[in-house]
């Protein structure tokens, strides 16, 4: 039962243009919303992250919108630049019980120059 | 202010052997979970715990895995009688408090 799904398992953008990051989730009880990078044989690295109270969060050239009714988020990364060329991974917690992260399956960004 | 440390990077063990990986939070984390990521998939948990408490180990195989994370020292992951499948990289993540957690470098495991 795959609770948080990112469809594209790949997306190519221009260098200098917006890159837009898609993710679905089905659990209803997930209260935090989370983004990570990740390059080849490294940890992920924290990115953003969004409360379920909250529609937008921004810092810098990332921002998170999350839908609600919808149970869909996304990141934009705006202007995309070389260095962000990574799989990138939409993580979501229910602050009840575990407070575990649910991930999904990843998609890898590749920037062009 | 170092990150998260894990150790071995790269484990290589022949079918029936242990693997023990290590974790250590960062500086003032009390909190540590294991994740496990396959090929071509994202990172499944696997088990929180707390300093001398298994908080969730809902993500555990039932049989040759355990984790502890004592009053001094590392986070242990460890395996037991390994076999071909368990070969993937194991990632400790810490935190704080809810929801951020801050993951090392990973442990890829091989077996042979």
């Amino acid at each position: 039962d795959q609770q948080v799904k990112q469809n594209s398992p790949s997306l190519s953008v221009q260098e200098g243009r917006i890159s837009i990051l898609n993710c679905d989730y089905t659990n209803s009880m997930f209260d935090y919303f989370l983004w990570y990078k990740k390059y080849p044989a490294e940890g992920p690295t924290f990115l953003i992250s969004i409360s379920s109270i909250k529609d937008k969060n921004e810092d810098g050239r990332f921002t998170v919108f999350l839908n609600k009714s919808a149970k869909h988020l996304s990141l934009h990364i705006v202007p995309s630049q070389p260095g962000d060329s990574a799989v990138y991974f939409c993580a979501a917690s229910a602050d009840q019980g575990a407070q575990k992260l649910v991930f999904g399956q990843g998609t890898r960004l590749t920037i062009n120059p | 202010n170092a990150g998260v440390m894990q150790n071995p990077r790269h484990l290589v063990r022949r079918r029936g052997q242990e693997a023990r990986l290590r974790c250590s939070p960062m500086k003032g984390h009390s909190h540590v979970y294991w994740y496990r990521q396959l090929p071509e998939e994202g990172l499944k948990f696997m088990v929180y715990l707390q300093k001398e408490n298994i908080i969730d180990e809902s993500g555990m195989p039932k049989e040759r895995f355990s984790a502890e994370f004592p009053k001094e020292g590392p986070s242990i992951l460890r395996i037991q009688q390994v076999v071909r499948g368990d070969s993937a990289a194991y990632f400790c993540a810490s935190s704080t408090s809810f929801p951020t957690q801050y993951f090392g470098p990973g442990t890829r495991l091989t077996v042979l």
